[in-house]
């Protein structure tokens, strides 16, 4: 299994500024992927974060509103800039471990 | 693309009831069903794995079932608890994704009441 540690778990922002997330897992993993859980929908992968090279974005979202770190095996991060009140949602890092999916505990973000 | 369906999408019931959860997937050629819980504003708990060779998978009163062919999962949970209330989720890795890129239901959101 898998233990993933994510940060904030909750924050209000002002529109217009950014948010970075942190996603910190405690075994080395290949591929982590962010979604976003509007509210009252389901989940939504915004993308897919490999070590050592450019994340690969699904179909909606782009790279200048949702910049991707992968600095090592362990940790990612998500940044959600230039916010605006549609962008309130909860934001869950996830990983996969011998075929089940592990979560984290998710950044329930408000935009004001 | 896999399209992930959840029926019904509410539910509450009195507490003792049986219950079951549907969960149907538009492509047969999946790798994996999880079923997850989501407690408000949190993020999500595993509760079963079923692997695509595999046809039912329990963990005390969860009971998951899996007919790949027909596109179809149920949840099944014994003597309902309050402490079950919470939405409950499903969600498929399908063959053509990447390992680990989940495919999501809408959920079903139950409330079991004392």
């Amino acid at each position: 299994s898998a233990v993933i540690s994510q940060k904030p778990s909750r924050d209000i922002c002002q529109r217009g500024t950014s948010l970075t997330i942190q996603c910190q897992v405690d075994s080395q993993v290949t591929m982590m992927f962010w979604y976003r859980q509007q509210p009252g929908q389901s989940l939504t992968l915004i993308a897919t974060a490999n070590q050592g090279s450019e994340a690969t974005y699904e179909s909606g979202f782009v790279i200048d509103k949702f910049p991707i770190s992968r600095p090592n095996l362990t940790f990612s991060t998500l940044t959600v800039s230039n916010m605006s009140p549609e962008d309130s949602s909860i934001y869950l890092c996830s990983v996969e471990g011998n075929t089940e999916a592990f979560f984290g505990q998710g950044t329930r973000l408000t935009v004001v | 693309k896999q399209e992930v369906t959840q029926i019904p999408a509410a539910l509450s019931v009195p507490e003792g009831e049986n219950l079951v959860l549907n969960c149907s997937f538009t492509d047969s050629a999946i790798y994996n069903l999880q079923w997850f819980r989501q407690d408000p504003g949190k993020g999500l708990t595993s509760l079963l794995l079923i692997q695509s060779s595999q046809r039912e998978q329990t963990s005390g009163r969860l009971n998951a079932s899996l007919d790949k062919s027909s596109g179809r999962s149920t949840l099944y949970i014994a003597a309902s608890q309050p402490g079950d209330s919470a939405t409950y989720l499903c969600a498929v890795i399908d063959r053509g994704s990447t390992l680990g890129r989940l495919y999501f239901g809408r959920g079903t959101q139950l409330t079991v009441w004392p």
